[in-house]
């Protein structure tokens, strides 16, 4: 099956600097990699995501580059702000009808200092 | 997107006795829902796929006869932890597609005593 390793496991940024995580996966039939922030106690959010047949896709602060040659995909937060402090997870599927069935990255922990 | 909602979203319960977690589709049908685990500080794990109308498919090292899935209609699919352990305590999410995305519940934090 699927397996998703993430790195780093925490992350500490301050305020208004950039922040990266990064993961790897090892099914090569995985074509969605969404990215989730999950804030203690509450559902996923999913705050990017991207298919295989994209290299890049970027929404205004956020970012997410992957190489599938490489099987592995990172998630690029710019500028961050104090409520960008959360565990993130990055996560792999197969896509249609099944984009929901997610092997979950180990999460980071970010946390963004004033 | 999807709304999902699930209910209840925290219980407490005694050793030994059952749980039932509800998730419900209430703008479409889902003919497919998917039950998370989530201990603390930890990631969240697939523990099975729940099926419209057909027995759910469960991950490697779930344990059929202890998670009870039901998905007997197109909107509600049902988990229940039966004969509760300490063990268990743990955050239970569903999960359904929309348009290739995936749409979470709200949780269930569950607590056994």
């Amino acid at each position: 099956g699927e397996n998703v390793e993430q790195h780093p496991s925490t992350l500490s940024v301050q305020e208004g600097d950039s922040a990266v995580i990064k993961c790897t996966y090892s099914d090569s039939a995985s074509n969605y990699f969404p990215w989730y922030k999950q804030e203690l106690g509450k559902r996923p959010q999913l705050i990017i995501d991207i298919r295989s047949n994209v290299g890049e896709k970027k929404d205004q602060r956020i970012a997410v580059t992957l190489n599938k040659t490489a099987k592995h995909f990172s998630l690029h937060i710019t500028e961050t702000q104090p409520e960008d402090s959360a565990v993130y997870f990055c996560a792999a599927s197969k896509g249609a009808g099944t984009a929901s069935k997610l092997t979950f990255g180990t999460g980071t922990r970010l946390q963004v200092t004033l | 997107g999807a709304v999902v909602s699930q209910h209840p979203s925290w219980v407490i319960c005694k050793s030994g006795t059952s749980v039932k977690i509800e998730c419900r589709s209430l703008d479409f049908q889902a003919t497919t829902m998917f039950w998370y685990r989530q201990f603390p500080k930890q990631s969240l794990m697939l523990m099975a796929t729940s099926n419209e109308g057909s027995k759910a498919t469960y991950e490697q090292g779930v344990e059929k006869d202890k998670f009870l899935i039901n998905h007997a209609s197109l909107t509600l699919s049902t988990l229940t932890v039966t004969s509760a352990h300490p063990e268990d305590s743990s955050f239970y999410i569903c999960s359904l597609d929309l348009n290739t995305e995936a749409f979470f519940g709200q949780g269930t934090r569950l607590t056994v005593v």
